[in-house]
């Protein structure tokens, strides 16, 4: 069965800083990724899916992330952290008919 | 546009109590899913459907019973409440290996 692992629970960065949060995944099959972002008191949004086109994926809010098969990551970036970016971010992967999470990774943005 | 509709938003159970959680989709998805929410856990994959009349077990099925009795239905029920089912419960709807529409949340806690 598919399972993600995200690396770092919490993450800080200083506004303007790169933002990175990494995702590894296994799978049986070549997957659908994804990843999205929960701000407090709400559920989940979509911020970008790859699935099997480029392997550079952008999203909304300037998030962006690459698929590389040969470490089987999934990372997502953001070339500056803006303090409305503080939110949790799940990476999930999706293998046949279920999608799997990760346990998230807290960012917070420091003025 | 309604989307994902979770009802109740928040219950308080006694050990030993039932309940069922009912979600409700109007974007005709034929893809359910049940999670539930833990700090440091992400989302855990309880049941999900994949379609009318079908249902499939997750990562965290026990305790836990669901059914898909309308396309647009899908019933999460706990027979017999314990502490450890105290969670936050997400439903959530899609068409196959595409993005997650989530309803708000329930807020459940099982004293």
């Amino acid at each position: 069965a598919q399972s993600v692992t995200q690396l770092g629970s919490h993450v800080s960065v200083s506004e303007g800083a790169l933002v990175l949060l990494r995702c590894n995944y296994s799978s049986s099959v070549p997957p659908y990724l994804f990843w999205y972002v929960q701000y407090p008191n709400q559920g989940l949004q979509l911020l970008l899916k790859y699935t099997s086109a480029a392997t550079l994926v952008k999203g909304i809010n300037g998030f962006e992330a690459e698929f590389k098969k040969s470490e089987t990551s999934f990372h997502l970036t953001k070339p500056s952290a803006h303090m409305s970016d503080a939110a949790e971010y799940f990476c999930a992967v999706s293998e046949g008919n279920d999608m799997r999470f990760g346990a998230g990774t807290r960012l917070t943005v420091k003025p | 546009n309604a989307g994902v509709t979770q009802t109740p938003k928040f219950r308080v159970l006694k050990t030993g109590q039932s309940m069922t959680l009912l979600c409700a989709q109007d974007m005709n998805h034929e893809y359910m899913y049940w999670y539930r929410q833990d700090p440091g856990m992400g989302l855990r994959l309880i049941h999900y459907s994949v379609g009318e009349g079908t249902t499939a077990k997750g990562e965290v099925p026990d305790g836990y019973n669901v059914s898909r009795l309308k396309k647009q239905n899908f019933l999460l029920g706990l027979e017999s409440a314990a502490p450890s089912q105290t969670s936050v419960y997400f439903c959530a709807s899609s068409r196959r290996r595409e993005k997650l529409f989530f309803g708000s949340g329930t807020q459940l806690s099982v004293l």
